[in-house]
């Protein structure tokens, strides 16, 4: 079955450091990939997505590349800050159908200053 | 714009005893709805979905039941908590593919 495999955390960072997220995954056909974010205590917001290969999803300065060939997905953000301390997960899901999403077990990030 | 609601925010319940939480949805009309779990330190496990009113899916055979009475209202519930349904209930709902999650509930079954 579909499965998305994430880095272990947690990672720690200092300030200013660029950030790198590797995402994997194994699908069956074209998913659509998702890049959320839980703050501490908070639900799940979305950050990027991706729907086809090649596509580039960003927002906030996070970016991650839909790698069909790599079957990857890896966040990044060239300048982090302590306010992206938070657990990242990277998912995937099917068009049409009740579009389940399948989440990766999360990534946690501290980033100190 | 969409908003999603749940409550209540924190839930400390003994063994043996009753849930419900609830979730509503406002400014969209006949959404996909799903309640996921997270337990501590771990991923989301799906739990159930509805594409309609009194339409239930279950992904995982629980102590737990789900209900949709009206379009944009979820219900989880149980009749008797378990020590391990203990965890951070989400609501989600979707629309054109992307799935939005509530603030969340977080249960302690003691």
């Amino acid at each position: 079955g579909d499965s998305v495999t994430q880095m272990e955390g947690p990672v720690t960072l200092s300030e200013e450091a660029f950030l790198t997220i590797n995402c994997t995954y194994t699908a069956t056909g074209y998913p659509s990939l998702f890049w959320y974010v839980q703050y501490p205590g908070e639900g799940l917001q979305l950050l990027l997505k991706a729907t086809k290969a090649d596509d580039k999803g960003s927002n906030k300065g996070f970016e991650a590349t839909y790698r069909k060939e790599t079957t990857s997905f890896h966040l990044e953000k060239g300048s982090v800050q302590v306010s992206d301390s938070a657990v990242y997960f990277c998912a995937l899901s099917h068009s049409g159908g009740y579009n389940k999403l399948i989440f990766g077990a999360g990534t946690r990030l501290a980033v100190h200053p | 714009s969409q908003t999603i609601h749940q409550w209540p925010a924190t839930l400390v319940q003994p063994v043996g005893s009753p849930l419900s939480l609830e979730c509503t949805v406002e400014g969209t009309s006949n959404p996909n709805l799903y309640w996921y779990r997270q337990a501590a330190g771990r991923g989301l496990q799906l739990l159930f979905y509805s594409v309609g009113i009194g339409q239930i899916s279950s992904e995982v055979p629980q102590n737990l039941s789900a209900s949709r009475p009206q379009d944009r209202q979820f219900i989880l519930s149980s009749k008797k908590l378990l020590l391990s349904d203990s965890g951070f209930y989400l609501c989600a709902w979707s629309v054109r593919g992307v799935q939005f999650f509530g603030p969340g509930t977080r249960l302690t079954v003691l």
